[in-house]
């Protein structure tokens, strides 16, 4: 069975530039979920879909992260624009409903 | 609030010997509780979870995991250590149910030859 893909596995930007990061889940995973993972931390949630609805992005920073899962399965994040302190990794992760989570390989995106 | 620690950094054990790695948390309602590992450049692999029943609960590799309800830990441990078990592991806590994890900040494991 083929795990939680992501991609760019790694991006350097510039600082207040855009960037956006794609989730692809376990095949018949209904929830999806995006971590951000800062260097020395564990991951803190940013947003988790059920299907293609918003159950929780209390920690989701709206004035600059938009997240998406428009048809249920695959997911983007985008951070426009970004700051220094976004550099992080960001993990996605899926699950059956009621179940233990999945994780990505991540993207590490460094903002210079 | 619910929070997890992970009150060591790093973890140094040799070869062969039995591994504790601790986590503490506060949560309420019933925990949820979860191990998982991370190497390098991977995202994290899940280990084990303990949701009720035997407070004793086995996983991946070998590893298994002791819930105490009264000093509220969920210590990772494993017999024999190998050198392939160096990695970050990760403690984590969800209240009631699967879904909003909180992580611990992560331990360092280095087992030594």
């Amino acid at each position: 069975e083929a795990g939680v893909a992501q991609s760019p596995r790694y991006k350097i930007i510039e600082k207040r530039q855009s960037v956006a990061f794609w989730c692809n889940p376990i095949s018949g995973h209904a929830t999806l979920y995006w971590y951000q993972q800062i260097l020395g931390q564990g991951p803190k949630l940013l947003i988790q879909f059920q299907n293609n609805g918003v159950v929780d992005d209390s920690q989701l920073p709206k004035d600059r992260f938009s997240a998406e899962r428009l048809k249920g399965v695959d997911s983007t994040l985008k951070i426009q624009p970004a700051k220094l302190e976004d550099s992080a990794v960001y993990l996605c992760a899926s699950s059956l409903i009621h179940n233990e989570q999945f994780f990505g390989p991540g993207t590490r995106l460094t903002v210079l | 609030a619910q929070s997890v620690a992970q009150p060591e950094d790093q973890v140094n054990v040799a070869e062969g010997n039995p591994l504790t790695v601790k986590c503490t948390y506060s949560v309420s309602g019933n925990p949820y509780l979860f191990w998982y590992v991370q190497y390098p450049n991977r995202g994290l692999q899940f280990l084990l979870k303990y949701i009720t029943g035997d407070n004793l609960v086995k996983g991946s590799y070998g590893f298994e995991a002791e819930f105490n309800k009264s000093q509220t830990s969920f210590h990772l441990k494993k017999p024999s250590a190998l050198v392939s078990d160096s990695a970050l592991y990760f403690c984590a806590v969800a209240s009631g149910g699967y879904n909003k994890l909180i992580f611990g900040a992560g331990t360092r494991l280095a087992v030594h030859p």
